[in-house]
């Protein structure tokens, strides 16, 4: 059974044309990341959710922004998408600090035309 | 960002040959996650390490987490082609929700 699922799984979009991903868990877990991978480089963290509290990173992008309206929900918003901006996005879960494995998603890849 | 130092950067090996990577890194971490990545998909999880010196396996992978709490070792025994894929290291120190991935290792399998 999925446990952390992501929608769409392609996404297409065009240069400067406002875009949503999401991602769903069943796991109840309360940590959610959102990570950027290009080119089989490694994930980058953009930012993560403990609860309803928010951490973004200080290298992270303005044009990129996140919401979590419940424990099961996050999603990435990407206000301007520019080229450099298709990659693959990972959604991961974790319980919490004390239970720290790290459950990925099955990654939804974006196109920018 | 930080990342973490993992060799060899990619392998090519015999199908049935042993495989090894390694993870090294300058911090101390209390956690570190050996994932497996497939073209096009999200990681998955192969083994977590908790404690300095834990050796734990899962099927023919073993993982150790290193007694400096610096480095990580990951070993597949007896490969075949569905090995093939890219192997990530991730590390985590204590009062953080963050982990730091290493660079990645790409294995191919050949037949």
């Amino acid at each position: 059974d999925a446990m952390v699922i992501q929608n769409p799984r392609y996404q297409v979009t065009q240069f400067g044309k406002p875009v949503t991903l999401s991602c769903s868990q069943t796991l109840n877990h309360n940590v959610m990341y959102w990570y950027q991978q290009k080119s089989s480089q490694a994930p980058k963290l953009l930012f993560h959710y403990y609860d309803k509290d928010f951490n973004n990173e200080a290298d992270t992008p303005d044009n990129f922004q996140s919401r979590r309206p419940n424990t099961s929900f996050c999603f990435l918003d990407i206000r301007s998408p520019g080229l450099g901006d298709a990659a693959m996005y990972l959604c991961a879960t974790s319980r919490s600090p004390i239970t720290e494995t790290q459950y990925f998603g099955p990654g939804t890849r974006l196109l920018v035309l | 960002g930080q990342q973490l130092n993992q060799s060899p950067q990619s392998m090519f090996i015999q199908e049935g040959e042993d495989v090894s990577m390694n993870c090294t890194s300058s911090s101390i971490f209390n956690t570190w996650l050996w994932y497996k990545q497939d073209p096009g998909e999200g990681p998955v999880l192969l083994i977590a390490l908790y404690k300095a010196g834990e050796l734990t396996s899962n099927g023919r992978l073993t993982a150790q987490f290193g007694i400096t709490r610096k480095d990580s070792f990951l070993n597949i025994s007896a490969s075949i082609p569905s090995d093939v894929g890219i192997y990530f290291c991730a590390g985590r120190d204590s009062g953080t929700y963050k982990y730091i991935f290493g660079t990645g290792t790409r294995l191919k399998v050949l037949a």
